[in-house]
Parts: C-alpha cells; structure tokens; sequence
C-alpha cells in the first residue's frame, strides 16, 4: 500500500535556526514527492517537488528538500528560517493506479517559528 | 496568479439547507478534478474525482447521495452538500492535476469553509 508520514505533529524553531520538517514514504515504483504549506483557512501551496535527478531540489520561499531512497525520506528543509513561515507542511506522493494518478498526503506538520 | 478558483470561500447556513461548491480551473482545461475534506490540524481527506462527463469516483464511506458531484465542462466541477448538518462542518478544498502528467503538482482551490448550524 501507497503511504506517506510525517512522524512530527508539530515543530517549533526560534527565528533564524535551520528548520527540517521529517517526510518518509512507502511506494512500490519510483515515487513523485511533494511538498505544499497551507496557511489558515486556505488551500495548499505547491514548494517543491522531486521527479528524477538531483536528490537536493529546491523550491519556493528559500525551501529545499533532499530525496534518500536509502531511508524513503524526503525531507523539507531551510537554512534560516522566518516567522512567516509558520504554517501547516504537507507531504505527498504521486503514485501511477488504473483510475489515474493519485496523490497520497501526510498527516501534515505545524511549524512554528517563534521570533 | 490562480490556477484554481473556488467559490465560495465561506458558507454559514441552518441546517437542512443544500449548499453548492464551484471549482474551476483557470489555466487549462481539467477532465478529472479532485475533491477534499479536511478537519482541523488534521489532512486533506479524498472524497471524490470528478470526472468531465461522466459519473464521480467517490472514496468508500463517502455518501453519493449526501455529496453529489457534478462535472458537466472542462473547467468547471461543483460539490452540493445536501440537507446539511452541522457534522458535514467543513473545510472543502478542490484540486486539479497540473498539465495531466504524472510528474506535475496538484494545484489546490483556496477551500471552501462550510459551517452548519
């Protein structure tokens, strides 16, 4: 069965700090990963994404996240991170099915950066 | 600028009352779309796919009748929550496959937020 978890519910980071939001999936195949940000009462927000290539992809807003298919994980990071940045962190796989492609998310992680 | 657009952005209504939910997609056209709920600091839950003329793939333990689908364009697909509750309370968020490939994003509505009184 296709999976993906986000083993932290929650993730706090003072202001400035590096910040890693955790990501590991189950897929059989080659997965297509994914990272979205939803800020209150709004829809998801596509980051960045891994297809192929470069295990390091880097997104929007200074994201960046490493793919290991040693460990299955995919996760989200940024180097300095900012109050703005606080909200909800979705992880997802795409997986290929007979009714179409399909995308599995994550319980999702809320990331607080505290000034 | 927006990909998707979903209306409205809020309903308060009484319960009992049918409440329809539009979602269009604005940069291509859209044979599948997808619809979400989602509960408080909890993830997106899959419906439904609705798909361009023909019947919507809803999710086992999604009622049909509660929740019916409607994909009658390209760009458009509607959700009618029907004879609301206040547990059929809400947050609703449709979504569209970028471009149709497998390696393309979903693009997300911004939601609908449905409170039932």
């Amino acid at each position: 069965a296709q999976s993906v978890a986000q083993p932290e519910d929650q993730v706090n980071v003072a202001e400035g700090n590096p910040l890693t939001v955790k990501c590991t999936y189950s897929v059989s195949g080659n997965p297509y990963l994914f990272w979205y940000v939803q800020y209150p009462n709004r829809g998801l927000q596509f980051l960045l994404k891994y297809i192929t290539g470069d295990n390091l992809v880097k997104g929007s807003y200074g994201f960046e996240a490493e793919f290991n298919k040693s460990q299955t994980s995919f996760h989200l990071k940024k180097p300095s991170a900012l109050v703005s940045d606080s909200a909800l962190y979705f992880c997802a796989v795409r997986v290929l099915s007979n009714t179409g492609n399909q995308f599995y998310f994550g319980t999702g992680t809320s990331l607080t950066v505290i000034p | 600028g927006a990909v998707v657009s979903q209306h409205p952005s809020w309903v308060i209504c009484k319960s009992g009352t049918s409440v329809k939910i539009e979602c269009r997609s604005l940069d291509f056209q859209a044979t599948t779309m997808f619809w979400y709920r989602q509960f408080p600091k909890q993830s997106l839950m899959l419906m439904a796919t609705s798909n361009e003329g023909s019947k919507a793939t809803y999710e086992q333990g999604v009622e049909k009748d509660k929740f019916l689908i409607n994909h009658a364009s390209l760009t458009l697909s509607t959700l009618t929550v029907t004879s609301a509750h206040p547990e059929d309370s809400s947050f609703y968020i449709c979504s569209v496959n970028g471009g149709g490939l497998s390696n393309q994003p979903q693009h997300f509505g911004d939601g609908t937020r449905l409170s039932i009184l």
